[in-house]
């Protein structure tokens, strides 16, 4: 069964709005979650690594005012999409690893965003 | 910097006929080289872990080998269920246990009734 649980799956939004997305690690506790994005017929790009109980790292040209991640828990992580514009839209997808020294990392089913 | 290069980008196969996806890299101490398979609108779904030259994990039908500059993920007999992108990624040994990944553009693979 899943491990790892992101909700929503979907969102569709106007321009200008906020949107949150959340990951939560099932029956384990991850001091350390990452979010990704995924373009159509392209990769997972790591955009930020969330740390329980710290700041995020973000990779290099992510927006850290843009994109805001909260780790208050350590089931439970968030991203926050301020003002998403048309430019925003992807696939968005959380991980946490599990088992022995931290691996593998699991992933989310992903949050499908549209900004119209 | 870290590096992934998957190929073919694509692979159409029949029913039946066995085939193998690459995944060459490179990286500052390899702490683990992952497969996963990716349905279309889903998350990354684990497959295999490999940590060393010369180590080989299987599953079903998939059989995953490495060495120290690739990996290779086996598939015997496919069938039409295997159908999905398939995903190498990296993660550095001098980084942590919980250190990023970095991922290959990934392998569509379509395997014909």
């Amino acid at each position: 069964g899943a491990v790892v649980s992101q909700h929503p799956s979907w969102v569709i939004c106007k321009s200008g709005t906020s949107v949150k997305i959340e990951c939560r690690s099932l029956d384990f506790q991850a001091t350390t979650m990452f979010w990704y994005r995924q373009f159509p017929k392209q990769s997972l790009m790591l955009m930020a690594t969330s740390n329980e109980g710290s700041k995020a790292t973000y990779e290099q040209g992510v927006e850290k005012d843009k994109f805001l991640i909260n780790h208050a828990s350590l089931t439970l992580s968030t991203l926050t999409v301020t003002s998403a514009h048309p430019e925003d839209s992807s696939f968005y997808i959380c991980s946490a690893p599990k088992g022995t020294g931290g691996t593998p990392q699991h992933f989310g089913d992903g949050t499908r965003l549209s900004i119209l | 910097e870290d590096q992934v290069t998957q190929s073919p980008e694509a692979l159409r196969l029949q029913e039946g006929e066995s085939s193998s996806l690459n995944c060459s890299y490179t990286v500052s101490g390899l702490r683990g080289l992952f497969w996963y398979r990716q349905d279309p609108g889903k998350g990354p779904e684990f497959l295999f872990t490999l940590y060393s030259a010369g180590e080989e994990k299987e599953k079903e039908r998939l059989k995953a080998t490495l060495t120290k500059k690739e990996s290779f993920l086996h598939i015997t007999a496919p069938k039409p269920e295997d159908s999905a992108t398939y995903l190498c990624a990296v993660q550095a040994g001098d980084t942590g246990a919980n250190s990023k990944l970095t991922f290959g553009k990934g392998i569509t693979l379509s395997v014909r009734p």
